[in-house]
């Protein structure tokens, strides 16, 4: 059975930074594109990043470039979402999603909550 | 690059047909064949209910179908069912635009 299990959410202070983890398994990990996928709170869904199979493809959001990094470890089936920086508008539930533009497999979401 | 345009609401009787409309450009919905639709229970991780613009995922009742047509695609939802209650959103591959990702607004989809 595919899971990503989401971790890494939290309070932080406007400016302060956080590290988004996504647990992947269930399936070969890495043979697929991640993305990360945010929704602030009464909002709709917002692409933030995408990393390839390698990690030498990553795109991002222009909202978030120079501010947020994606990266993954495919020895421990993991990709991450390191965030500086971090503004009142990035509060929202972050979302790991397996696949490069369909996602067929989400994790259940962490929630950041950037606020003084 | 702007979010696709979806309506906001959308509504129908149980058994009826409902079709949900995402607009976006030749640059997005109308340049690739990457469109997805996902279904959204509150407090739930988003579904995928259709990819590329007319594929069903494994388990997705075929009451849920997709179609494009030039720089717009539609979800519609056959034979509704009270648990098709819920938001949907589109999704569309833009290439090498940035985002490279798109996603609509979102309808609220109500079974009356």
């Amino acid at each position: 059975e595919v899971q990503l299990v989401d971790s890494g959410g939290g309070l932080v202070q406007p400016g302060g930074s956080l590290r988004l983890s996504c647990a992947a398994s269930g399936f070969s990990f890495g043979t697929y594109w991640m993305s990360w996928v945010r929704q602030a709170p009464g909002k709709g869904l917002e692409w933030v990043a995408n990393i390839n199979q390698d990690g030498s493809e990553k795109y991002y959001v222009d909202s978030v470039k120079g501010r947020f990094t994606i990266s993954r470890d495919n020895a421990r089936n993991s990709v991450y979402l390191q965030m500086n920086s971090l503004r009142a508008e990035d509060t929202a539930v972050y979302y790991c999603a397996r696949g490069q533009a369909s996602f067929f497999y989400w994790g259940q979401g962490t929630l950041v909550t950037v606020s003084s | 690059q702007s979010a696709l345009t979806q309506p906001p609401s959308a509504s129908g009787s149980p058994g009826q047909s409902v079709t949900i409309s995402c607009t976006g450009t030749s640059s997005d919905v109308g340049g690739y064949n990457y469109v997805s639709w996902y279904q959204q229970h509150p407090g739930k991780a988003p579904k995928l209910m259709i990819y590329e613009v007319s594929k069903r995922p494994s388990g997705v009742p075929d009451r849920f179908s997709g179609s494009k047509s030039g720089n717009t695609a539609s979800l519609t939802v056959s034979g509704l069912q009270a648990e098709d209650e819920a938001n949907y959103y589109c999704s569309s591959f833009a290439g090498s635009n940035t985002p490279p990702v798109l996603f609509g607004g979102g309808t609220k989809m109500t079974v009356l």
